[in-house]
């Protein structure tokens, strides 16, 4: 399967500072890459599509302006939380959709971010 | 996506088979069944898929019913390091050209106790 790698595995950050989370695709050209978060003891949540090219798509109650995605090229999209507060606190996981099934995407290692 | 119900939890001990039930009553004609793996502060990781009768691969069995209703993930003769949440989920199966959405259940937390 595909590799994919985050940077940073984690960070911990003041409140209202901006944090840019990296998803890296190190064998595949993805045109297409989707951000989760994920709370303590909870299932992941699908926050934003990210598309090569073009504006990503975000998930009903996901505030653009604070999650800005950009997928600048086939193997990078990056995910900022601008002005993070402390309900940002989570993980963060990316993946990439797989070559022989719709439903087999391929995750990142996840970000672990703490706001204090 | 079809919405997917599952046990919360599940406990075993090493060696046995365990088999974890997904239920999916409004599966969609062309819906695959697939499962994923998720480690405690890691990614899902991709386990199995199926879209009837029964599919087995080097670490998992899946079990689908005729009616495709329901779903058991079978793990044989688990070890400590199968502890995780396993999820179940239905979708589009063969690939379109496009990568698509994934809606994440709840997901069984399975212990496997020594």
């Amino acid at each position: 399967g595909a590799v994919v790698s985050q940077h940073p595995s984690w960070v911990i950050c003041k409140s209202g500072t901006s944090v840019k989370i990296e998803c890296r695709s190190l064998d595949f050209q993805a045109t297409t890459m989707f951000w989760y978060r994920q709370f303590p003891k909870q299932s992941l949540m699908l926050m934003a599509t990210s598309n090569e090219g073009s504006k990503a798509t975000y998930e009903q109650g996901v505030e653009k302006d604070k999650f800005l995605i950009n997928h600048a090229s086939l193997t990078l999209s990056t995910l900022t939380v601008t002005s993070a507060h402390p309900e940002d606190s989570s993980f963060y996981i990316c993946s990439l959709g797989g070559r022989r099934r719709d439903n087999e995407q391929f995750f990142g290692p996840g970000t672990r971010l703490t706001v204090l | 996506l079809a919405k997917t119900t599952q046990p919360i939890s599940m406990d075993s001990y090493e060696g046995q088979e365990v088999n974890i039930t997904c239920s999916h009553n409004n599966i969609a004609t062309n819906d695959y069944i697939t499962w994923y793996q998720q480690f405690p502060s890691q990614g899902p990781r991709f386990i199995i898929q199926g879209y009837k009768t029964k599919v087995t691969n080097e670490v998992a069995s899946l079990f689908i019913p005729a009616d495709r209703k329901s779903s058991t993930l079978s793990l044989p003769r688990v070890s400590l390091s199968d502890t995780a949440v396993y999820y179940c989920l239905v979708g589009g199966g063969v690939s379109s050209g496009s990568a698509r959405q994934l809606t994440f259940g709840s997901g069984t937390q399975l212990t496997v106790l020594p």
